[in-house]
């Protein structure tokens, strides 16, 4: 049983250049939800999946940011026109179905730097 | 909205030793569950622990437990016997009615020979 993955594990890119990450759940778990955190930070929640569903987005996604699960199986974050300031850890986490005590899994994260 | 507090930037502890790291919530909901996740340096985040808010009794899982005084609104983690393989950062989070997860700024916690 493989663990959540996320690809790639570091990416540099340039100020204005778009950047995509993938994440790969759990196979069966139905809910899928990226995070941010930054430096001396806790996690912070960005949006969640369940199935394709996007069910949820935080403020803090403003409309550079686009996450997709088309099929409900991996998703994808799409961060367009890069800024320093979105230089952060994004994780990506699943849980299986229904109850909120579950605990959600997370994969090793994919580390932005934005020069 | 719900906010996780942890005013505990760094903890130390000698091997063998047992410490405690604190966090208080505020929410005005009734149902909502807890967690302590640990996140060991460069590598991925695990789960330590959970505690259902409806349950009295405080939750323990080998050498970690906690004391959740839901009316205070404290949930703080007990480590005992402290390992070296326990040195990380230590989150403390939240979740309610929505599903996601609310977590506090953490705690880094050393293990001293």
């Amino acid at each position: 049983d493989t663990g959540v993955s996320q690809d790639p594990r570091h990416k540099i890119t340039k100020r204005g250049q778009n950047v995509t990450f993938r994440c790969d759940p759990i196979s069966e778990h139905n809910r899928l939800y990226w995070y941010r955190q930054t430096l001396g930070q806790g996690p912070e929640f960005l949006t969640y999946f369940q199935n394709e569903a996007q069910l949820e987005k935080s403020r803090l996604l403003s409309d550079r940011f686009s996450a997709e699960r088309p099929k409900g199986s991996f998703s994808t974050l799409e961060i367009q026109r890069t800024e320093q300031g979105d230089s952060a850890m994004y994780l990506c986490a699943s849980t299986p179905p229904a109850r909120r005590n579950n605990e959600q899994f997370f994969g090793p994260g994919t580390r932005l730097t934005v020069l | 909205a719900q906010t996780v507090t942890q005013s505990q930037p760094e903890m130390s502890v000698q091997e063998a030793e047992t410490v405690t790291l604190s966090c208080t919530y505020d929410t005005s909901e009734s149902d909502y569950y807890l967690f302590w996740y640990k996140q060991p340096p460069s590598r991925q985040m695990i789960l330590v622990i959970r505690q259902e808010a409806y349950k009295q009794q405080n939750a323990t899982e080998n050498r970690f437990s906690v004391n959740f005084q839901k009316a205070a609104k404290s949930f703080s983690l007990k480590i005992s016997d402290s390992q070296l393989g326990d040195a990380a950062m230590y989150f403390c989070a939240y979740t309610g009615t929505a599903s996601k997860l609310t977590f506090g700024t953490g705690t880094r916690l050393q293990v001293t020979l």
